[in-house]
């Protein structure tokens, strides 16, 4: 059964760079679209972006000139890097399996990890 | 950018009782394009549905989706005491890609 085990820095000051990387364990990483996905605590979902196994990415306009995402195929891991972090991006970060079969969307998460920005 | 509006907000029910959860779109999208989760306190979300009316691998039968156009509905038919949580519908759209619904909590009465 595939899992997603992801780890990164916690707590970061404002104007720092967010560093997370998430890993596939017992699955493919070849066949799908990787993403991440954040939740401010209390509030709801926001879609980052996703890459593939190529390297190949989409982002969510809206945080696009901040984001860069990698993929390090030798040991099945994909990762994320934020820059110009802000207050505003303090939020549980989680990394998912966009479902291959055609249907977009998440079928396999990780366990999230927080992110608090603050000075 | 399609807007998804869920309701309503907070449904309080007890177990055993029929839950009707809603996913307005702020314009017509396909039904191939729309899914439901739920999300438990600490927990990432869940997969529940996809298409806006197949389940996942695992989801028992109780909850089911449905709807198209603008409209779609999560139901779940008998709730069980594990199935309060929070629930989200999210859409795809090749620009700006995925996007959610701010959710609906369902709570014990």
């Amino acid at each position: 059964q595939v899992q997603l085990q992801q780890w990164g820095a916690g707590l970061l000051k404002p104007s720092e760079t967010l560093s997370l990387t998430c890993g596939i364990f017992n699955g493919s990483f070849s066949d799908y679209y990787w993403s991440w996905i954040r939740q401010p605590p209390g509030k709801g979902l926001e879609w980052i972006g996703a890459i593939n196994y190529s390297g190949t990415t989409n982002h969510n306009p809206s945080l696009k000139s901040r984001i860069t995402m990698s993929v390090d195929t030798s040991r099945n891991q994909f990762s994320l890097k934020l820059t110009s972090l802000t207050a505003a991006d303090t939020a549980f970060y989680f990394c998912a399996r966009e479902d291959n079969s055609g249907y977009p969307a998440f079928d396999v998460w990780g366990q999230g990890a927080m992110v608090t920005v603050s000075s | 950018e399609i807007v998804l509006t869920q309701s309503p907000g907070t449904l309080s029910l007890s177990p055993g009782e029929r839950a009707t959860l809603s996913c307005r779109a702020s314009q017509r999208v396909s039904s191939y394009y729309l899914a439901w989760y739920q999300q438990k306190p600490g927990q990432a979300p869940r997969l529940l549905i996809y298409g806006a009316s197949n389940r996942a691998t695992g989801i028992p039968d109780r909850f089911s989706g449905s709807g198209s156009g603008t409209d779609f509905t999560l139901t779940i038919s008998r709730l069980e005491p594990e199935d309060f949580a929070v629930f989200y519908c999210q859409h795809y759209a090749t620009s700006p890609g995925y996007t959610f619904g701010r959710g609906t909590k369902l709570e014990i009465k």
